[in-house]
């Protein structure tokens, strides 16, 4: 299963709202999982089932969709979470990542 | 508290062979699967594939298969990857990964960077 995540950089003011877009090629259902990644460390699950928020995950992320079209929405952009975002399907092997979108500072 | 430490940066030469370490710890290694994950340089996430250690099913993903061993020694409770002769494109970062129930990564390693270069 190919997953496409768009735009590949997303450039957003602190404080804004961002939402990000991720597709698979196929139905994975709700068998998505999100991750944050900052420069020089490893990834951070974020979500799964793709709408669960992992432990200590705060609020202002939160994703959404089933089937092919998912999305992750920070709802007030921290400073913190201008990061590579990717998407991760596991309802089929192999399990696969979308290429990942970067969240710039505007 | 899960922990998984990866072994230290390598530098190879082509041909060569490698094998980097992942040890598991704060949880039963054995009921939970391990994943190697490569990035390369400024690229993103590819899942390579994962080990189970309880009875070491292990799947791998087609683009790697052959490529690379995956293994694991649950005494020590430490998952390995393992190539028998590297090549430039083998140069990454590879993370390990504790995937709940096989799904999603919920744990990660600190990475280990592997540089082959003449």
């Amino acid at each position: 299963i190919v997953m496409t995540q768009s735009p590949a950089t997303l450039s957003v003011s602190p404080g804004d709202r961002a939402t990000l877009s991720c597709r698979a090629s196929q139905s994975v259902v709700s068998k998505l999982a999100w991750y944050q990644q900052k420069p020089g460390q490893a990834p951070r699950l974020l979500i799964f089932g793709a709408s669960t928020r992992a432990t200590g995950i705060p609020a202002r992320f939160s994703g959404s969709g089933s089937g092919t079209e998912f999305a992750l929405t920070i709802s007030s952009l921290q400073s913190e979470d201008f990061a590579v975002y990717y998407c991760q399907q596991y309802n089929s092997w192999p399990r696969t990542f979308g290429q990942g979108t970067k969240v710039e500072i505007k | 508290e899960v922990q998984l430490v990866q072994s230290g940066a390598e530098v190879k030469k082509p041909g060569e062979s490698l094998k980097i370490s992942c040890k598991g710890s704060g949880y039963s290694f054995t009921a939970y699967w391990i994943a190697w994950v490569r990035q390369m340089p400024g690229k993103g996430l590819e899942w390579m594939g994962m080990i189970y250690p309880g009875d070491s099913d292990t799947r791998y993903s087609p683009s790697i298969q052959g490529q690379v061993t995956i293994s694991a020694d649950k005494s020590i409770s430490t998952a390995y990857l393992q190539w028998s002769s590297l090549t430039a494109s083998d140069t990454a970062m590879y993370y390990c990964a504790r995937f709940s129930s096989g799904y999603y990564a919920d744990y990660w390693g600190q990475g280990t960077l592997v540089t082959v270069s003449s």
